[in-house]
């Protein structure tokens, strides 16, 4: 079974400065998405940023961008020029791509990572 | 806006009760999520369905059931509620864009078991 860590329960980060958040994973699939969710105050569920196993180019949107590094099992995400807007809790979360192409396994989720960004 | 549509977005009741939550999906997507968010479980998958059909199962309590119907709305069913039964369920459908699967997820259903 997959399952996803986030090591960091809580971090803050300076207005327009730079964070880093922590996930690793454990799985045996060779194909699979990572993903982070974001969950602000609102509760919303928002998906940040996406990145295919298959893929060695590490994704980038915008402000946010990761590194992935697949032997280590490990996908942190890199917010750069922080603002208050990206006070929420962070989701990494897991799913093994299916082998059929509308056939997709559940999203697995970390337990998250509360990011307050201090004016 | 998601697209994903929950209701209600709030419900109390009291235990011993059964509930339906109410989702529809992003139009044209074929699968739907179901996820109870709890303070001391996190996100827990429930249940997916994938064009009214059960695709996977998670840890969902057998209190509990869903359904997706032809028009590819799902219900999820929750009876002889507890206290514990107190979370927030999303609802999530997703799209094969044809690189990946993306989730969209509704705003969700805060339930209060009282």
């Amino acid at each position: 079974a997959q399952t996803v860590t986030q090591s960091q329960p809580e971090m803050s980060v300076q207005e327009a400065e730079t964070v880093t958040l922590s996930c690793t994973y454990d799985t045996s699939e060779s194909n699979y998405y990572l993903f982070w969710y974001k969950q602000p105050p609102s509760r919303q569920m928002i998906l940040v940023i996406r990145q295919e196993a298959y893929k060695q180019q590490n994704a980038t949107e915008n402000r946010f961008s990761v590194n992935f590094q697949k032997a280590a099992k490990s996908f942190s995400l890199k917010i750069s020029d922080s603002q208050l807007g990206d006070t929420a809790m962070y989701f990494c979360a897991f799913m093994k791509r299916g082998t059929m192409k509308t056939s997709y396994d559940k999203v697995i989720f970390g337990p998250g990572t509360s990011l307050s960004v201090i004016p | 806006d998601s697209g994903v549509t929950q209701t209600p977005k709030h419900l109390i009741t009291a235990t011993g009760q059964r509930v339906t939550l109410r989702c529809s999906p992003r139009s044209g997507d074929l699968s739907v999520y179901w996820y109870q968010q709890s303070l001391d479980q996190g996100l827990q998958f429930l249940i997916q369905y994938y064009n009214g059909e059960e695709r996977a199962k998670g840890n969902i309590l057998e209190r509990f059931s869903a359904q997706q119907f032809p028009d590819l709305h799902s219900e999820l069913n929750l009876s002889s509620l507890e206290l514990g039964d107190s979370a927030l369920y999303f609802c999530a459908s997703s799209v094969a864009d044809g690189v990946g699967e993306k989730l969209f997820f509704g705003s969700g259903t805060q339930l209060s078991v009282l």
